[in-house]
């Protein structure tokens, strides 16, 4: 079965320090991923994703994600966080089942201080 | 502004009650999705709909049922037979399994 590991529930780091959300999947066929950021009474919306190509992909807001095929992870990273970027973080995976369904991580709360 | 419009954004019901969450889209997708966010455990795939008239249960279907007559709209309904109805409940649309889904800014349904 397909499932995705979001390894920490919060990520309290201060402002200008680097950060990195992790995420692992489990999946025995090729798989699409997705990081989505949800800020507070709002819906998700897209940061970046990876389909196929170069591992190393850029999103919004300076955030970059790696997938690493061997490890199964696809880690979210930016060099230095702004009190902006204080929201939830889902990691998403979809595959084709013949019927498609996208499997989110339960969240990674990040957490800017000053 | 092409986009995904949930209404309401606050909804209460009864015990008992069925209520009934709107989700339309004017973004030319065929496929739709119904999530419930609790918090501390992600996103759960209500019903999905990947054509017109066809959809689809998802991991937590029983006490919801959802409706797909036209293209652009997919709403859901919490029934009675819900018996943890509380939650923040999101729509999205996506042209197909490989691209990004668009969400809505989501209903937060409380029981009372």
């Amino acid at each position: 079965a397909q499932s995705v590991t979001q390894l920490d529930s919060q990520v309290p780091v201060f402002e200008e320090a680097p950060v990195e959300l992790r995420c692992n999947y489990s999946s025995s066929v090729s798989v699409y991923l997705f990081w989505y950021v949800q800020y507070p009474n709002q819906g998700l919306q897209l940061l970046l994703k990876y389909l196929s190509g170069s591992t190393l992909v850029k999103g919004i807001n300076g955030f970059e994600a790696e997938f690493n095929k061997s490890q199964t992870s696809f880690h979210l990273r930016k060099p230095s966080v702004h009190i902006s970027d204080t929201a939830e973080y889902f990691c998403a995976v979809t595959r084709d089942t013949g019927g498609f369904k996208t499997i989110f991580g339960a969240g990674t709360r990040l957490f800017v201080k000053a | 502004d092409g986009g995904i419009t949930q209404s309401p954004k606050y909804l209460f019901r009864k015990e008992g009650q069925n209520v009934t969450l709107s989700c339309e889209q004017n973004l030319n997708h065929d496929a739709m999705y119904w999530y419930r966010q609790d918090p501390g455990q992600g996103l759960r795939l209500i019903y999905y709909s990947q054509i017109v008239n066809d959809f689809q249960k998802g991991d937590i279907a029983e006490g919801y049922s959802v409706s797909r007559e036209k293209k652009e709209s997919f709403p859901l309904t919490v029934t009675s037979a819900q018996k943890n109805p509380t939650a923040f409940y999101l729509c999205a649309s996506s042209e197909g399994y490989s691209t990004e889904a668009f969400f809505g800014q989501g209903t937060r349904l409380t029981v009372v």
